[in-house]
């Protein structure tokens, strides 16, 4: 078991750039989850699947946020014109459903810098 | 909406016991959780009591009391590792999100 894998995990961007994270959950989680960390606060639930499909998503995504979980394996978040406001720790999670209780597995993150 | 209330920061010396409140409002209730994050690293799994009472792990417990919307995390023999943030967490019926507090920074000193 290697753990939540996420890439980069650290991302220097100019506003207005498009970037893209990716997050490799535990092998055998269906359920994989992003939230969004900023310094002294904690983490914030942004979007979750269960496998392929995305079933809960916060209003802090807003319509330049989207996130893909294609064979419900691997996850992208990608971010479009990003903004200063974006800066952040990008954290992906997992977790089993059928687990009791049901414990997300948190990635090392992304830090992204948009300057 | 939903809320979880931790004091900002902790101190205590080595070998000592500590510990660290979570009061919560959230329209519904399914379970509290601990998680422990030191600088820069991820938050990592440490407890979770879904009815009241206590579960020990170790030198971690966690106690929950639903009726008052109140949990605690006793870390007991401090160690200098144990500097770290600690932030509960709480999902809500019919969701899968965690919804965390803004953490507890705990600094043990020698």
């Amino acid at each position: 078991d290697t753990g939540v894998s996420q890439d980069p995990r650290h991302k220097i961007t100019k506003r207005g750039q498009n970037v893209t994270f990716r997050c490799d959950p535990i092998s055998e989680h269906n359920r994989l989850y992003w939230y969004r960390q900023t310094l002294g606060q904690g983490p914030e639930f942004l979007t979750y699947f269960q496998n392929e499909a995305q079933l809960e998503k916060s209003r802090l995504l807003s319509d330049r946020f989207s996130a893909e979980r294609p064979k419900g394996s691997f996850s992208t978040l990608e971010i479009q014109r990003t903004e200063q406001g974006d800066s952040a720790m990008y954290l992906c999670a997992s977790s089993l459903a059928s687990d009791y209780p049901e414990t997300q597995y948190f990635g090392p993150g992304t830090r992204l810098l948009v300057l | 909406g939903q809320s979880l209330e931790q004091p900002s920061e902790v101190t205590a010396v080595e070998g000592a016991i500590v510990q660290i409140n979570c009061t919560y409002q959230t329209s519904g209730f399914y379970g509290l959780s601990w998680y422990q994050q030191h600088d820069g690293g991820a938050p990592t799994f440490l407890s979770y009591n879904g009815l009241d009472g206590l579960e020990e792990t170790g030198r971690f417990s966690s106690f929950l009391s639903r009726s008052d919307s109140y949990g605690y995390l006793l870390l007991q023999e401090l160690q200098m590792k144990d500097s770290a943030s600690y932030f509960c967490a709480v999902k809500d019926t019919g969701f899968q999100k965690l919804v965390f507090g803004t953490g507890t920074r705990l600094l043990v000193s020698p």
